[in-house]
């Protein structure tokens, strides 16, 4: 079974800076995407950035980037010049690949909740 | 843009009531999702459905079922609300196969069990 790691359940930063959330996961399965999605105070949950295992290159999103290390199982999300309305809830998930006709089910970490300082 | 929603933001229900919670997407997704949400565990499946009528149990089903009969609503059913239930319920949904792996969620409705 394929399970996400966030150990860092609460972070803090201060607006304009940089800060890097970690994310870890286990799985056996070598097609998969890998996702952060964000959830504001309002409890929107919204889509930040997706990584494809397949593909070497980082994902990057305007000011948010990952660092996938496929063989660590690692998948960090660094937020550059950090914005009061980044301050939210952050989730790492998983999901095995499309292909084989998996129906797309996520597989969440615990969250890191993160506060963006003026 | 896709947009989801959810029936209630919040609701108050008595323990033994039976709980509906309402889910409709507008972009023709053929995959809905139930998910639950409780502080320091993340989200949980609860369960999916890939078609209408068609429906699988997530990773903690026990005390809940759906129903989806049309292809843009996916209900989420407490038969017998208990007051462990009481938690936020976000539903999503997304395309299905490799056409897009992205889920959308919804507002989430935020369940108080007396």
């Amino acid at each position: 079974a394929q399970t996400v790691t966030q150990s860092q359940p609460e972070m803090s930063v201060q607006e304009a800076e940089t800060v890097t959330l970690s994310c870890t996961y286990d799985t056996s399965e070598n097609n998969y995407y890998l996702f952060w999605y964000k959830q504001p105070p309002s409890r929107q949950m919204i889509l930040v950035i997706r990584q494809e295992a397949y593909k070497q290159q980082n994902a990057t999103e305007n000011r948010f980037s990952v660092n996938f290390q496929k063989a660590a199982k690692s998948f960090s999300l660094k937020i550059s010049d950090s914005q009061l309305g980044d301050t939210a809830m952050y989730f790492c998930a998983f999901m095995k690949g499309a292909y084989g006709g998996s129906q797309g089910n996520l597989i969440f970490g615990k969250g890191t909740k993160l506060s963006v300082k003026p | 843009d896709v947009k989801v929603t959810q029936s209630s933001r919040y609701l108050v229900k008595r323990t033994g009531e039976k709980v509906f919670l309402e889910c409709v997407q507008d972009m023709d997704h053929e995959n809905m999702f139930w998910y639950r949400q409780d502080p320091g565990l993340g989200l949980r499946l609860i369960y999916f459905s890939y078609d209408v009528k068609m429906k699988e149990k997530g990773d903690i089903p026990e005390g809940y079922s759906v129903s989806r009969e049309k292809k843009e609503r996916f209900s989420l059913i407490l038969e017998s609300a208990s007051t462990n239930q009481t938690s936020m319920y976000l539903c999503a949904s997304s395309l299905a196969g490799g056409r897009s792996v992205t889920q959308y969620f919804g507002p989430g409705t935020r369940l108080l069990v007396l």
